[in-house]
């Protein structure tokens, strides 16, 4: 069985350009995370997919963030415009189910680089 | 809200000497608490996890923990560490209630001496 999957591995941009990363969950699961770890600092949530709806998004930062997940397959992060602050590693999660009792299973990450 | 604390940045052990990867958690209600891994230039991989029942959780590559409740604490164990475990283990936890977000601690970065 495949992993979680994401792409790109590394993304490097200028601040002010726009930045879409993408997650392809493990097949069949319905639930989606997003997550987000600064430099040394804790892995910190950013929102939650049940198949294509958003469950949750409130560890958005602000609406420079978009995430989408049309069919509720893969997502897409996007950052537009991008500021030094977004840097950091931007990691994809998903379950099966929806009881908080599951792991999830976590893709490599997508290590963001603005400057 | 929940929240992790994992004290130490960096956890030296000789290979073969016991491994403890500390961790203390604040949530409301009874906790879910998990244990990640991650080597380098990999996804987190899970190591176990502490639902209910019994205190002492066996997990993956020999890797246990223990819930202590009264010490709001879910500490990582390994009686003999390899120079293979050397990697940066996260600590999570999600209370019972609500949404299904994680809240990590900093993670720990663990350096297995031969």
């Amino acid at each position: 069985e495949a992993g979680v999957t994401q792409f790109p591995s590394h993304s490097v941009i200028e601040k002010g350009q726009t930045v879409t990363l993408r997650c392809d969950p493990i097949s069949g699961h319905d639930n989606l995370y997003w997550y987000r770890r600064v430099m040394g600092k804790e892995i910190k949530f950013l929102l939650h997919f049940v198949k294509e709806s958003k469950q949750d998004e409130s560890g958005m930062p602000n609406n420079r963030f978009l995430a989408e997940r049309t069919g509720g397959t893969y997502s897409t992060l996007k950052v537009q415009p991008a500021e030094l602050e977004d840097s950091g590693v931007y990691f994809c999660a998903s379950s099966k189910w929806t009881s908080g009792s599951n792991e999830q299973f976590f893709g490599p990450g997508t290590r963001l680089t603005v400057l | 809200a929940q929240s992790v604390a994992q004290p130490e940045d960096q956890v030296n052990v000789a290979e073969g000497n016991p491994l403890t990867v500390k961790c203390t958690y604040s949530v409301s209600g009874n906790p879910y608490l998990f244990w990640y891994v991650q080597y380098p230039n990999r996804g987190l991989q899970f190591l176990l996890k502490y639902i209910t029942g019994d205190n002492l959780v066996k997990g993956s590559y020999g890797f246990e923990a223990e819930f202590n409740k009264s010490q709001t604490s879910f500490h990582l164990k390994k009686p003999s560490a390899l120079v293979s475990d050397s990697a940066l283990y996260f600590c999570a936890v999600r209370g019972p209630y609500g949404n299904n977000r994680l809240a990590f601690g900093k993670g720990n970065q663990v350096v297995v001496i031969p």
